[in-house]
């Protein structure tokens, strides 16, 4: 069954380093997300990107995050300058399309930790 | 308010117990609810999802019931089995985009 994949699993950095996180949509999906889970606390919508362009963001989603899609398979994260609290699980997912009832498959995350 | 309220936190039951969970929320541009299982070191997985114009959902041993008019959605799981144990999370999609709001989540132990 395909699968959303996302590297690397962990990932340690120092405050203020630029972090990049990759997620392998599944094949045929067009649209992706991001979502964060600080631990503990609930899953997040970060932002969503459709088209090679972001179609929607939450609050969190400030100027210090960007998402790309450099290429026909991966969608990126970065985070410029990572502070503390950027310590979180981060999800991407993604769906075949749009609108209401198209399935969010989720990766298995990738755990950031700043120091 | 974009806000799903989930209860409760965590909740142990006897194998072939029906564990229930509560979701509740105030905005009414949601019109998706799915419920998602997630095991420890995994993503979400989608388990079961329904539509405000449904009043109730079975997939095997998952129903959601549907409360529109209380804003409310509850997920019970018939014949827990230990495999059950897991954390899950109601969730609701905004109308006007296709991000999900998540609950807080409910971690569920099924003893054996």
């Amino acid at each position: 069954e395909p699968e959303v994949t996302q590297t690397p699993s962990h990932q340690v950095t120092q405050m203020g380093q630029e972090v990049i996180l990759r997620c392998v949509p599944i094949s045929n999906h067009l649209y992706f997300y991001w979502y964060r889970q600080i631990l503990g606390q609930k899953v997040e919508f970060l932002v969503s990107f459709y088209n090679n362009e972001i179609s929607e963001k939450s609050e969190i989603f400030d100027d210090q995050f960007s998402v790309e899609r450099p290429d026909g398979s991966n969608f990126t994260l970065k985070i410029r300058s990572t502070k503390l609290e950027d310590s979180a699980m981060y999800f991407c997912a993604s769906s075949v399309s749009g609108g209401r009832g198209k399935t969010q498959y989720f990766g298995p995350g990738t755990r950031l930790l700043v120091l | 308010q974009q806000q799903v309220k989930q209860s409760p936190q965590s909740l142990i039951v006897q194998k072939g117990g029906i564990p229930i969970i509560n979701c509740a929320y105030e905005n009414t541009a949601f019109d998706y609810f799915p419920w998602y299982q997630q095991f420890p070191g995994k993503g979400p997985a989608l388990l079961i999802a329904i539509r405000p114009d449904v009043s109730e959902k079975k997939e095997g041993r998952f129903t959601i019931s549907f409360n529109k008019s209380a804003k409310q959605f509850s997920l019970h799981i018939m014949d827990s089995q230990p495999g059950d144990s897991a954390t899950y999370f109601c969730a609701a999609r905004w109308k006007y985009g296709n991000k999900l709001v998540f609950g807080a989540g409910t971690i569920l132990r099924v003893k054996s």
